[in-house]
């Protein structure tokens, strides 16, 4: 059964500073995973789609890695801002088809002035 | 513009009711996804339609049925509420396959008293 796990689950930076978020899942058999950003009392908004035969995508400050074989993914955001802060989610496209989303249970970022 | 459009935003009702909620898409896209995150913030897929037809149905009670009436357009009604069944529901839509970003509605956060 596929979980994914995201550390830290809350992290608090000044702005301006570099930071990384973690993702692991556990069964490898991934067809994608996908980073979202959730703000408070919002929908999810699709950050970054990384198939599992990729290693990376870019967006802007945003970069996405995938190691498949290891079972994890990190998304680094650069430069943070004080508009960066929001709950980010991970979520793995698991095997079998229809692309059916686990979701872990997110990180909680908030970049202060 | 609203790609993935939900109604209502808020509801409000008592146990033992019968409520639905809907949700259009407008992005040409022809799989539908109900998610239900709860007050852990945990976000779970429930069920999933690929062109009107039903192709994921997790363990969810039987007293939600989802409906879709055409690619559109993806349906959720709940009999018989419980307190239990309090959270936000997101509907979400992809192309079919497993190679493609899903995209989120705002969400509905249902509260049963």
């Amino acid at each position: 059964k596929q979980e994914v796990t995201q550390i830290p689950a809350a992290l608090s930076v000044p702005e301006g500073e570099n930071l990384v978020l973690n993702c692991s899942f556990t069964d490898s058999a991934i067809y994608n995973l996908q980073w979202f950003r959730q703000d408070p009392g919002k929908g999810l908004t699709s950050l970054l789609l990384i198939q599992s035969s990729q290693r990376e995508q870019t967006s802007g400050r945003l970069n996405a890695s995938l190691d498949k074989s290891s079972g994890r993914s990190t998304l680094y955001i650069a430069a943070s801002q004080p508009g960066d802060s929001a709950t980010y989610l991970c979520a793995v496209s698991a095997s079998g088809g229809y692309n059916k989303l686990i979701f872990g249970a997110g990180t909680r970022l908030a970049v202060h002035p | 513009d609203t790609a993935v459009s939900q109604t209502p935003k808020y509801l409000v009702t008592q146990m033992g009711n019968d409520k639905s909620i809907k949700c259009e898409q407008n992005l040409g896209h022809d799989t539908m996804y109900w998610y239900k995150q709860d007050s852990k913030k945990f976000l779970k897929i429930m069920f999933s339609y690929n062109n009107k037809e039903l192709i994921i149905n997790e363990t969810v009670p039987n007293r939600f049925s989802p409906k879709s009436p055409d690619k559109a357009h993806l349906n959720l009604h709940i009999n018989s509420l419980e307190l239990g069944d309090s959270a936000v529901y997101f509907c979400a839509s992809s192309q079919g396959g497993n190679d493609y970003e899903q995209y989120f509605g705002p969400g509905t956060r249902l509260t049963v008293t």
